[in-house]
């Protein structure tokens, strides 16, 4: 078990590019969370799936936005046109199917210039 | 909607000193109850969960917690605190069952002095 990982662990853009963030959770376990983190802020749920499906997404997650988890392992964050209010830490979590404990990865910081 | 609610931004103790972090709750049901602790450009790690059962629940690293239903809630506390125990502290409330939609409060951030 090497727990959950995400990749890259930090990204620079400019404002109007596209970044892409990933996150492999631990191999078991067939949920996966997609949270957000500003500065003096807790994480905030962004959205779910369990196995490839996409069952819930927060009001926070704006058309420019877009998760997948195609095969039902890795997911992927997609953020289109960067602001520089989507400068945040980007946090992914996955938890068994029975299970309510989440296991959080390091987090991917983004900072949008 | 559940929320929570943790008072104190900023917490000071001195190292050996005892250690209370409040957590307040709001969830229509019975909740699910975490404490994570973040570290400086780190996740999140679970100290400990309520889910159902003994109030006084125990956790990694020497910390516990008590829940209050009368009170909502969630209080976690250690005895004697270590310098490395310096961190952020997130309460949480999850909605429960096979699904968890987890809310954050807005963290205790803790400074141990020697």
């Amino acid at each position: 078990d090497t727990g959950v990982s995400q990749d890259p662990r930090h990204k620079i853009t400019k404002r109007g590019q596209n970044v892409t963030f990933r996150c492999d959770p631990i191999s078991e376990h067939n949920r996966l969370y997609w949270y957000r983190q500003t500065l003096g802020q807790g994480p905030e749920f962004l959205t779910y799936f369990q196995n490839e499906a996409q069952l819930e997404k927060s009001r926070l997650l704006s058309d420019r936005f877009s998760a997948e988890r195609p095969k039902g392992s890795f997911s992927t964050l997609e953020i289109q046109r960067t602001e520089q209010g989507d400068s945040a830490m980007y946090l992914c979590a996955s938890s068994w199917r029975q299970g309510n404990e989440q296991f959080f990865g390091p987090g991917t910081r983004l900072t949008v210039l | 909607a559940q929320s929570v609610t943790q008072p104190d931004i900023h917490i000071t103790v001195s190292e050996g000193a005892s250690l209370e972090l409040r957590c307040n709750y709001s969830y229509g049901a019975t909740p699910y109850l975490f404490w994570y602790v973040q570290s400086p450009g780190q996740g999140l790690q679970l100290l400990l969960k309520y889910f159902s059962g003994d109030t006084l629940v125990q956790g990694i690293k020497g910390f516990e917690a008590e829940f209050k239903r009368s009170q909502s809630s969630f209080n976690l506390r250690k005895p004697s605190v270590h310098w490395s125990d310096a961190a952020e502290y997130f309460c949480a409330v999850g909605q429960g069952g096979g699904y968890q939609k987890v809310t954050f409060g807005t963290g205790t951030k803790l400074q141990v002095i020697p």
